[in-house]
């Protein structure tokens, strides 16, 4: 089953903070994130496994909170590089992802 | 760090006709390989999961006489789609699973192929 991604999409200034939340009716081994340019393929940011865990990219980071089935993204200080669609993708412990509908980052100068 | 290719990057072919489209995993043993299918704007959806020596696992709702997926060695995975059709037209992405990697559950994504049917 699909995760459900918030916000849709999000448009920021240069220097502005993001969260971005992934939330799963299911139970969660790992949750991975990534962010895909357009015409491009997902680049990998990183994984979380079970065990709430908080990971870094650069100044991008994410938690996971098994509990609640949630993980966030958190995007600081973003730089324009940092513009793209997000995807969370959820593993339920069969190494299959299910990915959420994504997030559309814009960030402006 | 592990590296996917896949081959063609972009495809257009006729209505009718079949197409092949491998994905490779280049400096490590692949004994699990996913194929994703993303329409525009759209999520990557899961299409089957291919394992080396053995059938695909197919999602549901993909037609597997239509998408034919073989693993024939731990380094290559195809995917053929058969008798292709406009709305085939499509971002196929492959992933690969290095089981004797430090984070076995991280997938490594190749580049993926523009199909696009005429």
């Amino acid at each position: 089953q699909q995760p459900v991604q918030s916000p849709q999409a999000v448009i920021l200034r240069e220097g502005e903070d993001a969260v971005i939340n992934c939330s799963s009716s299911k139970a969660l081994y790992s949750v991975h994130w990534y962010r895909q340019k357009h015409g491009e393929a997902p680049v990998f940011l990183m994984i979380l496994l079970k065990g709430g865990e908080q990971k870094g990219h650069e100044k991008i980071s994410a938690s996971f909170n098994e509990k609640k089935q949630q993980s966030s993204l958190y995007l600081t200080a973003s730089q324009l590089s940092y513009s793209g669609t997000y995807f969370c993708g959820t593993d339920l412990n069969d190494y299959k992802l299910s990915f959420g509908a994504g997030t559309t980052v814009t960030v402006r100068a | 760090g592990a590296v996917v290719s896949q081959h063609p990057s972009r495809v257009i072919c006729k209505s009718g006709t079949s197409v092949k489209i491998e994905c490779r995993s280049l400096d490590f043993q692949a004994t699990t390989m996913f194929w994703y299918r993303q329409f525009p704007k759209q999520s990557l959806m899961l299409m089957a999961t291919s394992n080396e020596g053995s059938k695909a696992t197919y999602e549901q709702g993909v037609e597997k006489d239509k998408f034919l997926i073989n693993h024939a060695s731990l380094t290559l995975s195809t995917l053929t789609v058969t008798s292709a059709h406009p709305e085939d037209s499509s971002f196929y992405i492959c992933s690969a699973r290095d089981q004797l990697a430090g984070n076995p559950y991280e997938q490594y994504f190749g580049p993926g192929t523009r199909l696009t049917v005429t």
